[in-house]
């Protein structure tokens, strides 16, 4: 098993729609969750750190599930704007050498359409 | 200030070229990271510095060598570089090297390797 999994889309939504996507995550004793969104050809840019079951942040809400070892992220009322690639990231599976060593999802891609 | 800035920001190189990457941050962070990213696919790890020591390498070809001249600079020293090693070199920093801190990108360098 991947250590994250994200379906890769595109996930086609129309403006002013929502959209949930999930990502599954191997390692079960992460205590810290979060997803970037990188547009074509730039750097990935924070959009959400998760410490406990969820955090929300606007038209954005993530929700954790420890138990089936998923988080999703919900888009509200989506914007043209929203139209990105998003990529879950949850730290990578070790001991204290591996502090600072991040496990990237490849992924999940909305297109949000007039 | 969540700003990274890395120079240049294109650089087109031949095999037998010697180049350097340049990555700065001035938010007091004590952590500083170098990835690679290639076309859709997620950024992969290639050295964390921590407290301005190298505290790991991803098993990256000597042909790049990493420097941390002080807490707010971090460089990638190139050479006798392959086609295959094109991709954008994405720089970040965190508060420290931990699971729990997020990590911020600079807008990378888009390398060439001719």
């Amino acid at each position: 098993r991947k250590e994250v999994e994200q379906d890769p889309g595109p996930f086609n939504v129309p403006e002013g729609a929502t959209v949930a996507f999930n990502c599954t995550y191997s390692n079960s004793a992460s205590q810290s969750f979060f997803w970037y969104r990188q547009d074509c050809r730039k750097e990935p840019k924070l959009l959400m750190s998760v410490y406990s079951s969820g955090n929300e942040d606007g038209r954005f809400t993530a929700q954790l599930n420890r138990a089936s070892q998923y988080i999703s992220l919900l888009i509200r009322d989506s914007k043209l704007s929203d139209s990105a690639t998003y990529l879950c990231v949850v730290p990578a599976e070790g001991i204290t050498d591996s502090w600072g060593k991040l496990q990237f999802g490849a992924g999940t891609q909305v297109v949000v359409t007039p | 200030d969540t700003e990274v800035t890395q120079t240049p920001k294109h650089l087109v190189m031949g095999m037998t070229n010697k180049k350097s990457l340049k990555c700065e941050q001035h938010m007091g962070h004590r952590a500083m990271y170098w990835y690679k990213q290639k076309a859709k696919k997620p950024p992969e790890l290639m050295f964390v510095y921590s407290y301005e020591k190298l505290s790991i390498n991803e098993s990256v070809p000597s042909r790049f060598s990493p420097e941390c001249p002080n807490s707010s600079l971090l460089n990638l020293h190139l050479h006798a570089l392959q086609p295959e090693d094109s991709a954008l070199y994405l720089c970040a920093s965190s508060q420290e090297a931990s699971d729990y801190n997020e990590q911020f990108f600079g807008p990378g360098t888009r390398l060439t390797v001719l």
